[in-house]
C-alpha cells in the first residue's frame, strides 16, 4: 500500500462547479500537508499549506484535513477553465525534513 | 520572475550515453533537489543538496549522481542512460529543508532510446 493515495482522474467538471480533490494516507504521524498545482509542461507550484487538522481558506480554495480519517481535501469553488491542471498533495510528519511524500496527482479539466 | 531554471525542456539521448541535466536558481537558496515524475508513481526524490559540495541520497538514487560546485547550480548526471530513466525530471530549491518557499523548475522531459 502506498503511503499516499490520490485518484489520477481525469476529473471533468463544468465551469462554475465546486471541485473536491482528495488524498488518503496511511501514516498517522503526518501533520504537514501541502497542495500543489501543476499545469501541463510546467513544474508544480504551491497552492495551500496546512498543519494538523482543520480548514484553511484562500480565495476560491479551501484545504481541509481530517486526521482521524487520514484524509485531506482541496475544494475549489466557482471553478474556472484556468483551474484545469494536475493537483498534487504532499505531506510529512516533520517540518524539518527534506522529504515530503507526494501523491501521484489528480488531473482536473474544467469545461467552459 | 525566473526562479529555478532547467537548461533543457526536452532531451532525447541514446542508451549508454552520459547525460547532464542542469539546474540554476536565483534565490540564494541553500537547498536544491532533483525529483523524477512518472505516471502512477508521482514525484520521487533522487538527490538533494543542503550546501555546496554536500549531497544526500533520496529515495531512488541508483543510476544517478549529482554535482553542486556553486550554490546556485545543481546538476543531475545519468552515468549510463537506460530506457527506464525516461521520465520528467524536476529540479527544485528551498531556503531551508522542504518548505512553503520551495520552487520547482519547469521540468526536463528526458527520453532515452
Amino acid at each position: 500500500q502506498k503511503e499516499v493515495e490520490q485518484d489520477p482522474g481525469p476529473l471533468s467538471v463544468p465551469e462554475g462547479a465546486i471541485v473536491s480533490l482528495n488524498c488518503t494516507y496511511s501514516n498517522s504521524a503526518f501533520q504537514y500537508f501541502m497542495w500543489y498545482r501543476q499545469y501541463s509542461r510546467k513544474g508544480p507550484e504551491l497552492l495551500m499549506y496546512t498543519y494538523s487538522s482543520g480548514n484553511k481558506e484562500d480565495g476560491r480554495f479551501t484545504a481541509q484535513v481530517d486526521k482521524s480519517s487520514k484524509y485531506i481535501s482541496l475544494f475549489i469553488r466557482d471553478s474556472q477553465p484556468s483551474d484545469s491542471a494536475t493537483y498534487l498533495c504532499a505531506m510529512s510528519a516533520d517540518p524539518g525534513t527534506y522529504k515530503y511524500i507526494f501523491g501521484t496527482g489528480t488531473r482536473l479539466k474544467v469545461l467552459a | 520572475d525566473v526562479k529555478v531554471t532547467q537548461s533543457s525542456r526536452y532531451l532525447v539521448k541514446r542508451t549508454g550515453e552520459k547525460v547532464f541535466l542542469e539546474c540554476v536558481q536565483d534565490m540564494d537558496h541553500e537547498n536544491m533537489f532533483w525529483y523524477r515524475q512518472d505516471p502512477g508513481l508521482g514525484l520521487r526524490l533522487i538527490y538533494f543538496s543542503y550546501d555546496v559540495k554536500m549531497k544526500e541520497k533520496g529515495d531512488i538514487p541508483e543510476g544517478y549522481s549529482v554535482s553542486r560546485e556553486k550554490k546556485e547550480r545543481f546538476s543531475l548526471i545519468l552515468e549510463s542512460a537506460s530506457t527506464n530513466q525516461t521520465s520528467m525530471y524536476l529540479c527544485a530549491s528551498s531556503p531551508r529543508v522542504w518548505s512553503t518557499e520551495a520552487f520547482f523548475g519547469q521540468g526536463t522531459r528526458l527520453t532515452v532510446v
